[in-house]
């Protein structure tokens, strides 16, 4: 079983839809929780930190299910630009400092 | 502004030859990371280094080993390089402080032949 699994997708949604991906990780010691975003051949870049909480940077809503080790991201009103694929990220149960990623969810926003 | 380089974007080898792949951080952050990124496989940890001289076996370090001599700078060695280390290669650096949020580089492609 795989560390932290998403759903590959590919998901093609239309410019202002509303559209959400799932991730789950499989050691509960896990501490850090990350989305990042990356572009057809780019590198990863960090979209946002994941908390307890939950939280919401603009459009984008993160949350964090622990008892379910569950982590979801929302994105609303999809602009092109949103067009990419995300990675789900989650901190090594050793050390916050290493990350294991998830193979990403692929998006496409459509005009 | 965090600025992570690899010394090549695209790189053919041929098997058997041995190849350095060269990473340059200029953030003054501790961690380093070398990653390879397949697809269906996502990015999978090869070796990192938290400190100079320091380094640390990955998930997958076969047929890889690394030299950290300076804090900026993390480079990759594939000793004798084979067809089945055709891959994009990325290089990461963090921080010792805050969420260790991952800083890449724009990755090396190599094909080897």
């Amino acid at each position: 079983r795989k560390e932290v699994e998403q759903d590959p997708g590919p998901f093609n949604v239309p410019e202002g839809a509303t559209v959400a991906f799932n991730c789950t990780y499989s050691n509960s010691a896990s501490q850090s929780f990350f989305w990042y975003r990356q572009d057809c051949r780019k590198e990863p870049k960090l979209l946002m930190s994941v908390y307890s909480s939950g939280n919401e940077d603009g459009r984008f809503t993160a949350q964090l299910n622990r008892a379910s080790q569950y982590i979801s991201l929302l994105i609303r009103d999809s602009k092109l630009s949103d067009s990419a694929t995300y990675l789900c990220v989650v901190s090594h149960s050793g050390s916050a400092r290493q990350l294991t990623f998830g193979s990403g969810t692929q998006l496409t926003v459509l005009p | 502004d965090v600025k992570v380089t690899q010394s090549s974007r695209y790189l053919v080898k041929r098997t058997g030859e041995k190849v350095f792949l060269e990473c340059v951080q200029d953030m003054d952050h501790e961690n380093m990371f070398w990653y390879r990124q397949d697809p269906g496989l996502g990015l999978r940890l090869i070796y990192f280094s938290y400190d100079v001289k320091m380094k640390e076996k990955g998930d997958i370090p076969e047929g890889y080993s690394v030299s950290r001599e300076k804090k900026e700078r993390f480079s990759l060695i594939l000793e004798s390089a084979s067809t089945n280390q055709t891959s994009m290669y990325l290089c990461a650096s963090s921080p010792n402080r805050g969420n260790y949020e991952q800083y890449f580089g724009p990755g090396t492609r190599l094909t080897v032949t």
